[in-house]
């Protein structure tokens, strides 16, 4: 079955530290994949949709400046969190699709603690 | 924006109750895909379902869609202590987006 794989799966950093998570579909063309993030007992909430060399169209409320996303390949993408801050401590799950209409296959997650 | 409702919140059962979720979109959808997810764990796809009205059955776990294409439901029969974990359903439409999911607990 479709595999896609995250790194790092946990990170524990400063306060103003630039954090990158990668996103990969290891067996597929992903040509759209979705940065999620999930609080604790919570639902995953959209946070970006990223196209393969396009920019990301961002939810509303999340900060396009804050939270980087650069999809340069069809089987890679990335979230950077700039300068992270305690409050963006969670959760973050990224997924890929082949096309419209296919089901989205999430990574394992990257369980981010910033202190 | 569009909302995607599951009920209830939570579910706690004995073993071999049996376990209803119901999902409800604010708008109609192309699809709805059903996930579950393990505490720790990341989703895990289960099914999509696309036609309206349709009835789809994997193992003990039966998935309808709505007539509307607006709502869904997810029953296990009997349940066991391997079906404890967060059920979501996801509403396609232009992007898709998760219920609030269900919180199933199993005790032997």
């Amino acid at each position: 079955g479709a595999v896609v794989s995250q790194h790092p799966s946990r990170v524990i950093c400063k306060s103003g530290t630039s954090v990158k998570i990668e996103c990969r579909s290891l067996d597929f063309q992903a040509t759209t994949m979705f940065w999620y993030r999930q609080f604790p007992k919570k639902s995953l909430m959209l946070m970006a949709t990223s196209n393969e060399g396009s920019k990301a169209t961002y939810e509303q409320g999340v900060e396009k400046d804050k939270f980087l996303i650069n999809h340069a390949s069809l089987t890679l993408s990335t979230l950077t969190v700039t300068s992270a801050h305690p409050e963006d401590s969670s959760f973050y799950i990224c997924s890929a699709r082949q096309g419209r209409d296919q089901p989205q296959h999430f990574g394992d997650g990257t369980r981010l603690s910033i202190l | 924006g569009q909302q995607v409702m599951q009920i209830p919140q939570y579910q706690h059962v004995q073993e071999g109750e049996d376990f209803t979720t119901y999902c409800n979109s604010s708008t109609t959808l192309s699809n709805i895909q059903w996930y579950k997810q393990r505490p720790g764990g990341h989703p895990v796809f289960l099914i999509q379902l696309v036609k309206s009205g349709e009835v789809k059955k994997q193992k003990r776990l039966t998935f309808q869609f709505g007539e509307a294409k607006k709502n869904s439901s997810l029953h296990i029969p009997a349940t066991q202590t391997t079906d404890v974990g967060t059920y979501f359903c996801a509403g396609q439409t232009d992007k898709l987006i998760f219920g609030t999911g269900t919180r199933l607990q199993v005790f032997p």
